[in-house]
């Protein structure tokens, strides 16, 4: 059971160029989110899905796009990198909302320069 | 807006001593909270989480947390550390605002020194 698996681990990136992170999960989770952790912030939620098909915006939306064509895969897309998208970027997912616990994948760690 | 504080960025015990992570929280109704770690390299694991049915809340690796809803806090401890305690600690809660997905505080890095 791989549970939540993102790739790529690493990725540099130069100003300007595009990339998507990939994430999935064999859960059969409703729910799934987008996180970025930076040094001091803790974790910030970026996007979210409560289901196949929608997506919403959560604390740090600016400059990222998601899409959750199925159920089990949630894409997180940057455009137009900037330097302040530096980040270690974590994708999870849930069974439900609240009380529910989320489960993490190991991280992409991503630079731009 | 719902929010999180961790008091201490790092901690530093000893092996065998108490271990205690601060947190506190900003919330007008009960809320879910939760405790979580991360090694390095790692995404994040539960240790454990506050649901209403018990304001002493049992882990994994023997950690707990009390909720005490006058202090609005929910500190995270341990009587006794082990080397294998050494991570970044985080706590979060269930932020209406945003349909109860998780805000998380800014971790504590707790050292274990032997």
């Amino acid at each position: 059971n791989a549970g939540v698996t993102q790739t790529p681990k690493f990725r540099v990136l130069k100003t300007g160029q595009s990339m998507t992170l990939l994430c999935a999960q064999d859960m059969n989770h409703e729910y799934m989110y987008w996180y970025r952790q930076d040094p001091g912030m803790g974790l910030r939620l970026i996007h979210y899905s409560v289901g196949e098909g929608t997506t919403a915006k959560g604390e740090v939306p600016d400059g990222y796009n998601v899409s959750r064509l199925k159920k089990q895969n949630f894409l997180l897309g940057l455009e137009s990198a900037a330097p302040s998208q530096t980040s270690v970027y974590f994708c999870a997912s849930s069974a439900g909302n609240g009380n529910s616990p989320l489960h993490f994948g190991n991280g992409t760690r991503l630079t731009v320069t | 807006a719902q929010s999180v504080t961790q008091l201490g960025s790092h901690v530093s015990v000893s092996e065998g001593a108490l271990v205690l992570l601060r947190c506190n929280y900003s919330s007008s109704v009960p809320p879910y909270l939760f405790w979580y770690v991360q090694y390095p390299n790692q995404g994040l694991q539960l240790l454990l989480k506050y649901t209403s049915a018990a304001t002493l809340v049992k882990g994994i690796n023997g950690f707990e947390a009390e909720f005490k809803k006058s202090e609005t806090s929910f500190h995270l401890t341990k009587p006794s550390a082990h080397m294998s305690d050494a991570a970044e600690y985080f706590c979060a809660v269930a932020a209406v605002e945003y349909g109860n997905k998780l805000v998380f505080g800014a971790g504590t890095i707790l050292r274990v020194k032997s």
